[in-house]
Parts: C-alpha cells; sequence; structure tokens
C-alpha cells in the first residue's frame, strides 16, 4: 500500500499570505495526485487532480505542482473561507490512499 | 450534477450489521465512468476507502483488506442506489460514513457523510 504523509501537520497563516502544503508518497505516483479541502462537517470536496488540474469552480489561487513522490499545493492569497484541513490522495496504485491531512488554520 | 443523498441508522449497537444507504441523482449506478464507494473517516484513522461497486458489462466489487471479511457493497439498479453492511462492529468502527462516486481514481462527488456511533 503506498503511504502519504503530509506535512506540516498544522500550518498557520495570516490572512492574505501564501500557503505551502506538502504531500510525500512512499513510492512513486506518478502525476496521480488529488487534492481535496474539508471544512468542519462537511464532506471532502475536490480541489486538484492530475496533481495540478484545478477542479471545476476552483478558483486559480489554488495550485498544485509535483510528480512521482513530491507535490505541492499552494494556496497564493489566503481567504478567510480557505482555513479548513487539506488531504492528498494517490489514485496510481491499487488501493487508493489519502494523507493523515494538513490544517490550515489562522495566525 | 451527481448528487448523493445517505439514510441509514446513526446507532448501532456492538455485534450488529451496520447498514447504509446511498442514493444517487445526476447519474446512473450502471454508469460505466464511475464507481460507486463507501469512505469513513475517524480520528483515529483518518480517510478510510472501505469498498466499491461498478459495472463494466458486468457488477464487480473491491474491498479493503482491512474489513473485507465483514463487508457487502450492493448496487440497486431500480432504485438506482448502492448500499453498504458492516457486520460484527465494534466500537472502532465509530466514524462518519461517506458514500463517494469516483471518476478515474479521483473522488468526485461526496455524500453528506453520517455519523454512525457504535454503543450498546
Amino acid at each position: 500500500e503506498t503511504g502519504m504523509t503530509q506535512s506540516p501537520a498544522t500550518l498557520s497563516v495570516s490572512p492574505g499570505e501564501r500557503a505551502t502544503l506538502s504531500c510525500r508518497a512512499s513510492q512513486s505516483v506518478s502525476t496521480n495526485l488529488a487534492w481535496y479541502q474539508q471544512k468542519p462537517g462537511q464532506a471532502p470536496r475536490l480541489l486538484i487532480y492530475g496533481a495540478s488540474t484545478r477542479a471545476t469552480g476552483i478558483p486559480a489561487r489554488f495550485s498544485g505542482s509535483g510528480s512521482g513522490t513530491e507535490f505541492t499545493l499552494t494556496i497564493s492569497s489566503l481567504q478567510s473561507e480557505d482555513f479548513a484541513i487539506y488531504y492528498c490522495q494517490q489514485y496510481n496504485n491499487w488501493p487508493w490512499t489519502f494523507g493523515q491531512g494538513t490544517k490550515v488554520e489562522v495566525k | 450534477q451527481v448528487q448523493l443523498q445517505q439514510s441509514g441508522p446513526r446507532l448501532v449497537k456492538p455485534t450488529q450489521t451496520l447498514s447504509l444507504t446511498c442514493a444517487i441523482s445526476g447519474d446512473s449506478v450502471s454508469s460505466n465512468s464511475l464507481t460507486w464507494n463507501w469512505i469513513r473517516q475517524s480520528p483515529s484513522r483518518g480517510l478510510e476507502w472501505l469498498g466499491r461497486t461498478y459495472y463494466r458489462s458486468k457488477w464487480d466489487n473491491d474491498y479493503a483488506v482491512s474489513v473485507k471479511s465483514r463487508i457487502t457493497i450492493n448496487p440497486d439498479t431500480s432504485e438506482n442506489q448502492f448500499s453498504l453492511q458492516l457486520s460484527s462492529v465494534t466500537p472502532e468502527d465509530t466514524a462518519v460514513y461517506y458514500c463517494v462516486g469516483v471518476r478515474g481514481g479521483v473522488f468526485d462527488y461526496w455524500g453528506p457523510g453520517t455519523l454512525v456511533t457504535v454503543s450498546s
């Protein structure tokens, strides 16, 4: 099973600042990597797939990069609605697996 | 736009069977491009994929090793829905359960989630 490790566990950022979240896979997942955002009491929502393609309706301030085992989600200028937990998920190697999440909180 | 609506008991006694149903609108449970999955989320396990059902000229299922002996996921074409049954539950099965439509490995469409508590 492919292990997904996210860092940091918690990221404290001020509104308007840039946030950079990392995800590392225990083996190559090519670019078959997705990012999800989860707010309290809600289901996760797809943000990015294919490592860098934004899902429908996702603002341009969200961007993804990386391939192989190292991936990054960048939020260019944090808005109040962006404070949430973010998960990465690989879909290259069966079974699909999720990271443990990075909580983005207000600094 | 695909929408999923979950239903089922929120409290289950230990040793009993957890049963949830996910009604699909906007697509078909017999879709050739989506698979229909159950995931659960708990503080101790995070997001844990449990299993899926899908139709590709015939019906098939895949289950997580961790629950394979206890889980059944069935499609219901007459109601355009699918179900989860998890038998012999323990308090460790307490979690929020989500039904999810997956396309090409990407978890596209999520149900609202159901908090199921296993307690006597």
